[in-house]
């Protein structure tokens, strides 16, 4: 079945580490998102990409960084610069401009 | 910029109550519209959509219309069920207006919870 997969689903991170958030697509899309949602808000857009080697800062890309090797692929790791990443994140991706996005299950940040 | 505006949570109904949940938006080009749900712990399947002015989306008996006129795209049910208890969140993706990159922007999302 085509889809995104997240993993892990859940994470514990101890202060000051770094860590990767794996996504990946079989649904052959070209653009790619991460997002990160806390309790009671809707979703904030960190990082995107519309093809592969390309990507752009979102709204709140500030502690975090992505990258882009391969079209299914797009990890985001958490860095130590990022001082509250405590949330659940998601992502997605999109065949292109003016299309729905699919989503993934999620991954459970917790900053131990 | 770009934003949508979905009314407050949580809305609590009862079962086979009717549901209304106001979302409107700005744009500067021409956006397509969206509903996603969320179910506790997961991520967001989308619900429907409409790309243009007077198209109706529906799905499961949920209903959304697009409405330039007044910018909105309100999400109907006209029963609700206990397994309709969710969050909900109106999006758009704005392809036409200047500086735009084709990203969907969210509202806050409305909590639905319905009793038995």
């Amino acid at each position: 079945d085509g889809g995104i997969t997240q993993s892990p689903k859940y994470l514990f991170r101890k202060e000051g580490q770094n860590v990767t958030l794996s996504c990946e697509q079989n649904l052959n899309h070209d653009a790619m998102y991460w997002y990160r949602q806390d309790p009671g808000q809707g979703l904030r857009l960190i990082y995107y990409s519309q093809i592969v080697n390309d990507f752009q800062k979102g709204d709140i890309a500030e502690g975090y960084s992505v990258s882009r090797e391969k079209k299914e692929s797009f990890p985001l790791t958490v860095t130590s610069a990022q001082k509250n990443p405590t949330a659940f994140y998601l992502c997605a991706s999109s065949m292109g401009y003016g299309t729905e996005a699919f989503f993934g299950q999620g991954t459970r940040l917790t900053v131990v | 910029g770009d934003s949508v505006t979905q009314m407050e949570g949580p809305v609590t109904l009862s079962e086979e109550a009717c549901l209304t949940i106001n979302c409107t938006y700005t744009a500067t080009g021409y956006p397509s519209l969206f509903w996603y749900v969320q179910y506790p712990g997961e991520g967001l399947q989308l619900l429907l959509k409409a790309t243009k002015a007077d198209d109706k989306g529906s799905n499961k008996g949920f209903e959304a219309t697009y409405r330039k006129e007044t910018t909105s795209f309100h999400l109907e049910k006209g029963s609700v069920q206990v397994s309709d208890s969710a969050v909900y969140f109106c999006a758009l993706r704005d392809i036409g207006g200047s500086g735009n990159t084709g990203k969907l922007i969210f509202g806050q999302g409305t909590t639905l919870q319905v009793k038995p």
